[in-house]
């Protein structure tokens, strides 16, 4: 059962345009929503996350909108560039109770890539 | 050393064997995880410990056993290898378990099991 679902698998952008990657869940108990960043041959590392109790998160030329209602979240890259090709991967949790306490689910990944 | 390393890099491994992946960390993390990222499906827990001596299953355990003997180690064991573990393995580590905690991942180890 995948309880994150994230789309695209793939997306191609060109240097300067705005790269959106969505993701939807399904447990409504999940109250903490990170984005990971991949570079090819590294392990992932935090981008930036959301709690639910905000609609929108930015961080510099990265914003998380954070639908409760619809259980959907997305990560958009403004401005994208080059150096943001990776791969994008978000994820949910539980902080307080339940199984998925503490550990996160990931959806399965989208590999942007930003031309130049 | 600093942050998370993980031994080996990479490794093909004859179906039937068994294999320890190796994973050490050096921030003094309570918790810490083995997921198996494989194209498509994310990255899959695969289990985890919340401190030194307890551990507990993930989303995909079978096949895999680990143990957590001090803070710093968790290595991860395929008993018996078969082909559908041919994936590339990431161990990572967090302050806490529970809340708000930022995991941070290793390098990595891509196993190919023939």
């Amino acid at each position: 059962q995948q309880q994150v679902k994230q789309s695209p698998q793939s997306l191609i952008v060109q240097k300067g345009g705005i790269s959106i990657i969505n993701c939807a869940y399904e447990n409504t108990a999940f109250d903490y929503f990170p984005w990971y960043q991949q570079f090819p041959g590294k392990g992932p590392a935090l981008l930036i996350a959301i709690r639910p109790d905000v609609s929108e998160k930015k961080e510099g030329r990265f914003t998380i909108s954070f639908n409760k209602s619809a259980k959907q979240f997305s990560l958009h890259i403004m401005d994208s560039q080059p150096g943001d090709s990776a791969t994008y991967f978000c994820a949910a949790t539980l902080t307080a109770g339940g199984t998925s306490y503490g550990k996160l689910t990931f959806g399965q990944g989208t590999i942007l890539t930003v031309h130049p | 050393i600093a942050g998370i390393t993980q031994a080996p890099t990479s490794q093909i491994l004859a179906a039937g064997r068994r294999m320890t992946l190796r994973c050490t960390q050096d921030m003094r993390h309570n918790a810490m995880y083995w997921y198996r990222q494989d194209l498509g499906l994310g990255l899959r827990l695969i289990h985890y410990s919340n401190t030194a001596g307890t551990t507990g299953k993930g989303e995909v355990p079978d096949g895999y056993s680990v143990s957590r003997a001090n803070t710093d180690d968790f290595p991860l064991t395929l008993a018996s290898a078969v082909p559908s573990q041919t994936s590339v393995y990431f161990c990572a580590s967090s302050v806490r378990l529970a809340r708000y905690n930022e995991q941070f991942f290793g390098p990595g180890t891509r196993l190919t099991v023939l």
